[in-house]
């Protein structure tokens, strides 16, 4: 089946770590984007890659990062400067061709103990 | 992009429609009106857009007004797996390039027995 996987389902992590998020698909898709969603709240948009090792900032990157080096794959790595990373974390992708929609991952809930 | 405008909550009773209204009249000649749902603890999930034709697919129907600056979307038997969060999304299409989406605080509809 196509779609996009996220790993893990929940994620635990002491102050002062970081901690990667896996985000795969199989949809051939060329963008990937990451998204936060707080309780109560819509989704923001962290990072976004439209091609391989090239991917650009969204509206609250400030202690995120994130790597491209497969079409397939892009990862989010949550530093230790991000203050308030518990979250529900989703990955979505979609194709170039404008009118096409993003496909969104099951999300990964990050819990810092 | 556009900004929304969602009423917070709404109820339906299952096997009746639900209609979901949404407000965008500053929405440019060129932005389209997109719909997804997020059911609890999961990714949002597309359901239909338009630009300024009624759309109709195997989910809903997307009805735009004349104006363009006020849709609604139709689930025309709810049942109670309907139940979820609704996002209204305006935004311009540009071909070749990545697919940013704004994500307001949506409607939450309940569906009932």
């Amino acid at each position: 089946d196509g779609g996009i996987t996220q790993s893990p389902k929940y994620l635990f992590r002491k102050e002062g770590q970081n901690v990667t998020l896996s985000c795969e698909q199989n949809l051939n898709h060329d963008a990937m984007y990451w998204y936060r969603q707080d309780p109560g709240q819509g989704l923001r948009l962290i990072y976004y890659s439209q091609i391989v090792n090239d991917f650009q900032k969204g509206d609250i990157a400030e202690g995120y990062s994130v790597s491209r080096e497969k079409k397939e794959s892009f990862p989010l790595t949550v530093t230790s400067a991000q203050k308030n990373p518990t979250a529900f974390y989703l990955c979505a992708s979609s194709t170039l061709a404008g009118r096409e929609t993003q496909y969104f991952g099951p999300g990964t809930r990050l819990l810092v103990l | 992009d556009a900004k929304t405008t969602q009423p917070t909550s709404m109820d339906c009773a299952e096997g009746r429609a639900a209609n979901l209204p949404c407000n965008h009249s500053t929405i440019s000649g060129n932005e389209y009106v997109y719909w997804y749902r997020q059911i609890h603890s999961q990714g949002p999930q597309y359901i239909i857009h338009g630009l300024k034709n009624n759309e109709t697919n195997e989910m809903a129907s997307l009805i735009i007004t004349e104006d363009r600056k006020s849709s609604t979307l139709i689930l025309p038997h709810a049942t109670l797996r309907d139940t979820a969060v609704y996002y209204c999304i305006v935004r311009v299409v540009n071909t070749g390039t990545a697919s940013k989406l704004t994500f307001g605080t949506g409607t939450r509809l309940q569906v009932t027995l």
